[in-house]
C-alpha cells in the first residue's frame, strides 16, 4: 500500500535557526495537505499544495510540492518557540481516496 | 462552539471489557473519520464515513464498529479491549472527500 516517510524524525534547533522536513510517497499523489500536531493536542491543517512544482508561503513557512508529486517539503526560516510540534504531510492518490499521512517531523525549538 | 468534539477525553479501562467514544461536529460538513495515533505518534486512518454511508475501512479488527446515527456524529465502539488498543483516537470531519480535515481533540485510552 501507499506509504509517506518523513525525515527527519525529530529535530531539536536554537530559537532563530531554520528548520525543514521532507515528505516522500512510494506513489504519485494528486495533492498533499500539511498540518501541525502541538504536544498534546490535535492535527491542525496548515496548507494544500495540488500543482507540480507549487511553492506557497504562509509567513516563515514555505511549503513545496515535488515536480514529480512525489515528494514535499516545509522549510520554517527564524523558528520561535511557538513553532514547536509534529509536523505532518498527508498525501492522497486520487480524487475520491483516503488520506495518508506521513510518519511525522517533531520539532523542539529551545531558547 | 467547538467544531468537533469528542467524548470523553480519557478513558482507562480493563482488558476485555467494551467502550464506547461520541464524535459530534457542527460544520455541517458530509465526511466524517476515525484515525488512530499510537505512542509512536503515526496516524493512521480506521474508518470514514460519507452521508452517514461507510467508505473507507481499513485494516482493523472487527471488535471495532464505527457507527454514524446522523451525517453530524461518527461514534466508535470497541469490544474487549487488548492492551493494544491504547492509543489517541482522534474523529475528523471535512466538508468533501479532499477537502481539509478538521480534528477533535482526541481520546485517550489506556487499557490495562
Amino acid at each position: 500500500g501507499q506509504q509517506v516517510m518523513q525525515i527527519p524524525q525529530y529535530q531539536h534547533v536554537q530559537e532563530g535557526e531554520d528548520f525543514t522536513t521532507y515528505c516522500n510517497s512510494s506513489t504519485t499523489l494528486s495533492n498533499i495537505q500539511w498540518y501541525k500536531q502541538r504536544p498534546g493536542g490535535h492535527p491542525v491543517f496548515l496548507i494544500q499544495l495540488v500543482k507540480s512544482g507549487e511553492v506557497k508561503k504562509q509567513k516563515r513557512l514555505t511549503f513545496q510540492f515535488g515536480e514529480a508529486k512525489k515528494n514535499s517539503s516545509l522549510h520554517i526560516t527564524a523558528t520561535q518557540t511557538t513553532d514547536v510540534g509534529t509536523y505532518f504531510c498527508a498525501g492522497r492518490t486520487g480524487t475520491a481516496s483516503k488520506l495518508t499521512f506521513g510518519t511525522g517531523t517533531r520539532l523542539q525549538v529551545t531558547l | 462552539d467547538t467544531a468537533v468534539s469528542q467524548t470523553p477525553k480519557y478513558l482507562v479501562t480493563q482488558m476485555g471489557n467494551d467502550k464506547s467514544i461520541k464524535c459530534e461536529q457542527n460544520l455541517g460538513h458530509d465526511t466524517m473519520y476515525w484515525y488512530k495515533q499510537d505512542s509512536k505518534k503515526f496516524l493512521k486512518i480506521m474508518f470514514s464515513y460519507n452521508n452517514k454511508e461507510l467508505i473507507i475501512n481499513e485494516t482493523v479488527p472487527n471488535r471495532f464498529s464505527p457507527k454514524s446515527p446522523d451525517k453530524a456524529h461518527l461514534n466508535l465502539h470497541i469490544n474487549s479491549l487488548e492492551l493494544g488498543d491504547s492509543a489517541v483516537y482522534f474523529c475528523a470531519s471535512s466538508q468533501d472527500w479532499d477537502g481539509t480535515q478538521y480534528f477533535g481533540p482526541g481520546t485517550r485510552l489506556l487499557v490495562l
